[in-house]
């Protein structure tokens, strides 16, 4: 079965730099939410997207931004780039957001952002 | 302050042994609780998802169980295998909405 598709794997950028992260979401799946998960850290949650809007905002700092596109793939972009961004991204999608928000997330294997 | 808090923070069994993974929120207001694994550098796969009206859910050898008055859950694992070796982190989704408390996450190591 198709599952996230997040590109790219890897991804090597200098501090002041911008990165983009694309992320396809499951055939049909319209809700999308970015995570960042630093060195031995927790993942947190960044923002979500749903039907093509921005449905809820985490601790995504102001230099990020990101959106929904119409085919339903997201991408996240970061700008000044500062060596704590260094970490693991991970994408997930879900069809819908269900009754009480109990819907099935399906998570990317992730983008390992790396900034010197 | 909406916090997750799981126990132990490590686990080392034997291959074939039982073993439960807690998990303890003060989240409000619930929504749900999941349990994910999670490889070294892969994304989290879900295991479990439990509303507030569940108290036990099954995934083959995992099985999850949720008390909502005393806000903990756990996750059982039976019969481990090699491939268990995971981190296994407990989430709670908060407000109806699309926004999760992570908890810090059990690290599972199975020895053959």
């Amino acid at each position: 079965a198709a599952g996230v598709i997040q590109s790219p794997r890897h991804l090597i950028k200098e501090k002041r730099e911008t990165a983009t992260l694309k992320c396809y979401p499951i055939p049909r799946h319209d809700t999308v939410y970015w995570y960042q998960q630093g060195p031995g850290q927790d993942p947190q949650f960044l923002i979500s997207f749903y039907e093509k809007m921005q449905s809820d905002k985490g601790s995504i700092p102001d230099r990020f931004s990101a959106q929904q596109f119409s085919d339903y793939h997201s991408e996240l972009n970061m700008s000044s780039l500062e060596l704590g961004d260094s970490a693991l991204y991970f994408c997930a999608s879900s069809l819908g957001r269900g009754a009480k928000g109990s819907y099935e997330q399906y998570f990317g294997p992730g983008t390992r952002l790396t900034v010197t | 302050k909406n916090q997750v808090e799981q126990s132990p923070q490590s686990l080392i069994i034997l291959e074939g042994k039982n073993c439960t993974l807690q998990c303890n929120y003060t989240v409000s207001p619930f929504s749900n609780l999941r349990w994910y694994k999670q490889d070294t550098g892969r994304g989290p796969v879900s295991l479990t998802i439990m509303t507030f009206s569940e108290n036990t859910k099954s995934n083959g050898r995992y099985t999850a169980t949720l008390d909502a008055d005393t806000k903990q859950s756990s996750l059982h694992i039976t019969a481990s295998q090699l491939s268990d070796s995971a981190s296994y982190i407990c989430v709670v989704s908060v407000n109806y909405g699309q926004n999760f408390v992570f908890g810090p996450g059990t690290r599972l190591s199975v020895l053959p």
